[in-house]
């Protein structure tokens, strides 16, 4: 079966520091990889996807980044946190093609002072 | 601007009430799928409905969808205080590409 992880679960940081966010997946091969971010009470802003190694495709301008080194790892960075980057952020994974359903991991709360 | 909007944004009822949400969408789509999110958690895949299908059942979740009217809408019967949660509505877009668009959710709130 296929299982996902985000770590870690939690994370405070200071303005200004870097971040690394990981997800990885495990039980599928080459796997349409996303990550998203939440606002408190919110619904999802869909920050990157990835259709293979090195694919990055960004939804947002932001001062984030994303890459994926493997095939079922993707990483999530900043060089500078800036306060607006807090919130839950998610990463889910789902098969080749539009439109499939997704699995999400459990998500990482992030709060930037 | 959003792809998917659920209605209405927050509901409470008593347990053993059924519970409706809305979602209304504004482009063609290819499906459309509702997931749930306890607090803090991770999203769980409830039920994904084809654009060319009116209903869907599992269990006491009933789906269905018009797409004349570019709306969908979600009823769990006989709703138990575990159904509390946040149901999200999510959609295709229909433009070939890869992007799931989610909607702001609605907050269910089951009263024991």
């Amino acid at each position: 079966s296929q299982t996902i992880h985000q770590w870690p679960a939690t994370l405070v940081q200071p303005v200004g520091s870097p971040l690394s966010l990981e997800c990885t997946v495990e039980g599928t091969s080459n796997p349409n990889l996303y990550w998203y971010r939440q606002a408190a009470g919110r619904g999802l802003q869909l920050l990157f996807y990835s259709v293979g190694i090195g694919q990055i495709s960004s939804e947002v301008p932001q001062n984030l980044s994303a890459s994926r080194p493997q095939d079922r790892q993707f990483i999530l960075s900043s060089k500078k946190l800036l306060l607006s980057d807090s919130g839950f952020y998610l990463c889910a994974w789902s098969g080749t093609g539009g439109g499939e359903t997704q699995y999400f991991g459990p998500g990482t709360r992030l709060l930037v002072l | 601007s959003q792809q998917g909007e659920e209605d209405p944004q927050a509901l409470s009822i008593q347990e053993g009430e059924n519970a409706t949400m809305n979602c209304s969408y504004k482009t063609s789509i290819n499906n459309l799928q509702w997931y749930r999110q306890n607090s803090g958690r991770g999203l769980v895949h409830l039920i994904l409905i084809r654009s060319n299908e009116r209903e869907k059942h599992s269990g006491r979740l009933r789906v269905t969808l018009d797409t004349s009217k570019k709306s969908s809408s979600l009823l769990i019967t006989a709703s138990r205080a575990a159904d509390t949660a946040s149901y999200f509505c999510a959609t295709d877009a229909n433009t070939g590409g890869f992007k799931t668009i989610f909607g702001a959710g609605t907050r269910l709130f089951v009263k024991a």
